[in-house]
C-alpha cells in the first residue's frame, strides 16, 4: 500500500498559469518535504513542515509556496510557472526522529507549456 | 552546505558485482542512506549506515562508510537487470536536512 501519495502523477500548465500538487501520507510523520529534481539532476530541496513549522530553503524562488493543513496532506503551489520550473516534483515524509529515513511518493511531472 | 559527488555512470555485466562510490564533505553525526530511483518513479530507500559503523550487509548489498576519507559506497552482489536504475547517496546535515549526491546511473549488460 502506498504511504506517500502524490497528485497528479502528470501535470501540464500553461506559462504563467498556477497550478497545484497534493501529496499525502498514512503514515503520521511530522515531518513533510517537497523537492524539485530537473532531468538528472539530483533532488532539491524546496522547502519542509516540521508539524506546522514551516522551513523554507535560502534559494527557493518566492514562486514557490506550501501549506500543510494537516498532519497528513501537503500542497506545492506554483504562482506563476515558468518554462523553467518544469520538473518532476517530490514529497517525501519522515518522523524525524531515531534513523529518520525519509519516504518518498512517487512524484508528479510537471510540463509547461 | 555540504557537497555530495559520485560518477555520473557505471556499467557491468550481469552476475557482476557493482560498486557506486560516493564522497562529501561534511555530515552530522546520524544516519547514511542509498537510495535508488527507476525511470518516472520516486526514490525508494535501499539500505543506510549508521556513521558509527564502517560495514553493514543486507543480502546483495554493502555499505562501506570511511569516516576520515568522507567516503561512502554501495556494493550490489550478482548485479541483476532490474537493478538498472540511478543510485543517489543521502548525506545528512542539519536540521532533517539530506542532501543528495549527483546519482550514478548503473546500466546492466547481458
Amino acid at each position: 500500500d502506498a504511504m506517500v501519495i502524490q497528485n497528479p502523477r502528470y501535470q501540464v500548465t500553461q506559462f504563467g498559469k498556477p497550478v497545484t500538487l497534493s501529496c499525502s501520507q498514512t503514515l503520521n510523520h511530522n515531518v513533510m518535504y517537497w523537492y524539485q529534481q530537473k532531468s538528472s539532476q539530483a533532488p532539491k530541496l524546496l522547502f519542509h513542515y516540521y508539524d506546522k513549522d514551516f522551513n523554507n530553503e535560502a534559494d527557493t524562488p518566492d514562486n514557490f509556496q506550501s501549506r500543510r493543513p494537516n498532519t497528513s496532506f501537503c500542497f506545492l503551489d506554483i504562482r506563476s510557472p515558468g518554462l523553467g520550473d518544469a520538473a518532476m516534483y517530490l514529497c517525501a515524509t519522515s518522523r524525524a526522529t531515531g534513523v529518520d529515513i525519509q519516504y518518498f511518493g512517487a512524484g508528479t511531472r510537471l510540463s509547461v507549456l | 552546505g555540504e557537497d555530495v559527488e559520485q560518477s555520473l555512470f557505471l556499467s557491468v555485466r550481469e552476475g557482476d558485482s557493482s560498486v557506486i562510490n560516493c564522497t562529501y564533505t561534511d555530515s552530522s553525526s546520524t544516519y547514511l542512506y542509498w537510495y535508488k530511483q527507476e525511470p518516472g518513479a520516486g526514490l525508494q530507500l535501499l539500505t543506510y549506515i549508521f556513521s558509527n559503523m564502517d560495514m553493514k550487509q543486507d543480502q546483495r548489498l554493502t555499505v562501506l562508510l570511511n569516516k576520515k576519507d568522507k567516503h561512502l559506497s554501495l556494493r550490489i552482489a550478482d548485479t541483476q537487470t532490474g537493478d538498472s536504475a540511478i543510485y543517489f547517496c543521502a548525506i545528512p546535515g542539519g536540521g532533517n536536512k539530506l542532501t543528495f549526491g549527483t546519482g550514478t546511473q548503473l546500466k546492466v549488460e547481458l
